[in-house]
């Protein structure tokens, strides 16, 4: 697609509701981030993946956080036993190659609110 | 953990003025990434300026690297109302692929 996609974009769920959030990247990039923004703050990097390849997942705060990337393009982040300190705004963010040194395309972001 | 820092943390200017934001980091990086935020939206990428430059333009945007002093300013001449929105700096290593935010700069652009 023409830029990075996330759905939804909106998402309320109870306290100890699992949720699934969806990125679709653009099509073609290699690198994969998902980031947790709270209210007021910069992006905090929860996991990286390189293709299919989870690279990198030590952001992600508990093991209540689980991220996928099957065949290398779109990535699902799923939160299991939701907590209310999960609220937050997830964004996907993809890059063309591998590494840092590139500008990063990020999707609008979900926006999680748990009651 | 956030490595940049902007400054200020908030900015009101009148449009057609001139808006500075500062950024400081802490390690060693490859590059130093400006990214705009506009309200319920994602970021998006201004400019990247490698470690051996100096300075950069793009358009209304000038952005000033220097690594002695770990340091980074963003300049966005002329300013406009659709200017308003955060600003974000990010850092990258050699080493690693991870982005390192600051918490932004809010800026706000009066007509």
């Amino acid at each position: 697609g023409a830029g990075v996609s996330q759905s939804p974009r909106y998402k309320v769920a109870k306290r100890g509701q699992d949720v699934a959030l969806r990125c679709d990247p653009i099509s073609g990039h290699v690198s994969l981030f998902w980031y947790q923004q709270a209210l007021g703050q910069g992006p905090e990097f929860l996991t990286y993946f390189q293709n299919e390849a989870q690279l990198d997942k030590s952001g992600l705060p508990s093991d209540r956080f689980f991220a996928e990337r099957p065949e290398g393009s779109v990535s699902t982040l799923k939160i299991q036993r939701t907590q209310q300190e999960d609220s937050a705004v997830y964004l996907c963010a993809s890059s063309p190659g591998g590494g840092g040194n590139q500008p990063q395309h990020f999707g609008d972001g979900t926006r999680l609110s748990i009651l | 953990s956030q490595q940049g820092e902007e400054d200020p943390q908030a900015l009101s200017i009148q449009e057609g003025e001139n808006a500075t934001m500062n950024c400081s980091y802490k390690t060693s990086i490859n590059n130093l990434q400006w990214y705009r935020q506009n309200s319920g939206r994602g970021l998006v990428h201004l400019i990247l300026i490698r470690s051996n430059e100096r300075e950069k333009h793009s358009g209304r945007l000038r952005v000033t690297l220097d690594t002695s002093k770990k340091s980074s300013s963003l300049l966005i001449t002329a300013s406009r109302a659709a200017d308003t929105a955060s600003y974000f700096c990010a850092t990258a290593g050699d080493s690693n692929y991870q982005l390192i935010w600051g918490a932004g700069t809010k800026l706000i652009i009066k007509p």
